[in-house]
């Protein structure tokens, strides 16, 4: 079946940049997705990825898709230690219903 | 607008007992979507509503079902629960929108916790 890893955790410092990892099998994916899941919420839609793009920027986020590798990758420029989260992608493909990684939790320090 | 919301946020059972959780979409939204985060597992679909019907289901055993109702809320049914059932359950809902992304949008969940 469909799978989708990253890494469990990321450990940055305030002001840096935080780049958060994912890899995905499903080769039908059409959108791949960004959400965020602070302590005792929900899931926070992000961002999202067309398949056909290479990179979208949005604020602070840059998303960068390499189709061919089936790498997605979140840049958050001057991380802040509110966006200490855990950071789940997702891969949209013929099923519909996304598949979610286990989610990155990312840890930021003063 | 009002979000997903979810009801209720804890539920403490105990083992081989049933538990029902509920879920009201976005107004609008025919699409429901029940996940379960088990610690350290990422989120497992479970099951999918769409305009009253089950589109579709996750692996998981047939004692995992619930409803669609007419208002579009959704109730999870979750029969002869088991320890490994803990967990949060999360809600989500959708439209389909041009191009066919599937854009979720999840309500704050129900943490069911089994003893």
């Amino acid at each position: 079946g469909e799978d989708v890893e990253q890494s469990l955790f990321l450990s940055v410092r305030e002001g840096d940049s935080s780049v958060i990892n994912c890899t995905y099998t499903d080769s039908s994916s059409t959108y791949l997705y960004w959400y965020k899941q602070e302590p005792g919420a929900g899931l926070q839609l992000l961002t999202y990825i067309f398949s056909n793009m290479d990179m979208k920027q949005d604020q602070r986020l840059t998303v960068l898709l390499n189709k061919k590798d089936k790498h997605l990758s979140l840049r958050i420029a001057d991380t802040q230690t509110g966006d200490s989260a855990i950071y789940f992608c997702a891969s949209q493909g013929g099923s519909y219903i996304p598949t979610f990684g286990r989610g990155t939790s990312l840890i930021v320090h003063p | 607008e009002a979000g997903v919301t979810q009801s209720p946020t804890h539920l403490i059972k105990t083992r081989g007992q049933q538990a029902t959780l509920r879920c009201s979409p976005i107004s609008g939204h025919t699409s429901v979507y029940w996940y379960q985060q088990a610690l350290g597992l990422g989120l497992q679909f479970l099951l999918w509503y769409d305009e009253g019907e089950e589109r579709n289901r996750g692996n998981f055993p047939p004692r995992f079902s619930g409803r669609q109702f007419p208002n579009y809320s959704s109730e999870l049914n979750v029969n002869a629960l088991e320890l490994e059932d803990s967990a949060l359950y999360l809600c989500a809902s959708s439209l389909v929108l041009s191009g066919g992304r599937n854009e979720q949008f999840f309500g704050p969940g129900t943490r069911l916790t089994v003893l």
